[in-house]
């Protein structure tokens, strides 16, 4: 079974600049995620979706990120501007159901601002 | 505000020293309390779902354990490959997973 595929692996930027990142699910799974996690920290939650629906996305810095799951598949998550605090590691994840502890993660995003 | 604290932040061991690692956490209604591994450049991955006091959970070299207001996760006999960082995570009601920092494992050959 294929897992969590996300790209790009690194990415390098300057602060103002923008940046998006994908991810694709493990087929089946309703519930996607995105966490951020920074050097030395716990993953924190960005965005949930159930399907195409937004669950939860109190933590997530509306006035420049942004994300989206078109068809209930694959999503991604913009950055714009980026800022120097925004240097982190990028984290996808799915899950069979919402509301479970059970999470399949990607390897994830890594993303640099200079 | 709800809180999980894991100690030590880093924990180095010689292979075949068996230690515990600590998940701390302060919330009202815990609807589970789970345990993942996270290696160098990876996302972390699943070990353990705990959902009442009392509850034991074993995998090869690690058990882990649920009381009432901490979790431990019991490394026995530990091998070089078991070095990573264990992450653990509470979720309350039907609200997110809130993760600590982690512990650090290193075994050292």
């Amino acid at each position: 079974e294929a897992g969590v595929a996300q790209s790009p692996r690194y990415k390098i930027i300057e602060k103002r600049q923008s940046v998006a990142f994908w991810c694709n699910p493990i087929s089946g799974h309703a519930t996607l995620y995105w966490y951020q996690q920074i050097l030395g920290q716990g993953p924190k939650l960005l965005i949930q979706f159930q399907n195409n629906g937004v669950v939860d996305d109190s933590q997530l810095p509306k006035d420049r990120f942004s994300a989206e799951r078109l068809k209930g598949v694959d999503s991604t998550l913009k950055i714009q501007p980026a800022k120097l605090e925004d240097s982190a590691v990028y984290l996808c994840a799915s899950s069979f159901q919402a509301n479970t502890g059970e999470l399949f993660f990607g390897e994830g995003s890594r993303l640099t601002v200079l | 505000e709800d809180q999980v604290t894991q100690s030590p932040e880093a924990l180095r061991l010689q292979e075949g020293e068996s230690s515990s690692l600590n998940c701390s956490y302060t919330v009202s209604g815990l609807r589970g309390l789970f345990w993942y591994r996270q290696d160098p450049g990876k996302g972390p991955e699943f070990l353990f779902t705990l959902y009442s006091a009392g509850e034991e959970k074993e995998k090869e070299r690690l058990k882990a354990t649920l009381t009432k207001k901490e979790s431990f996760l019991h490394i026995t006999a530990p091998k070089p490959e078991d070095s990573a960082t264990y992450l653990c995570a509470v979720r309350v009601g039907n609200e997110k997973l809130t993760f600590g920092t982690g512990t650090r494992l290193t075994i050292i050959p």
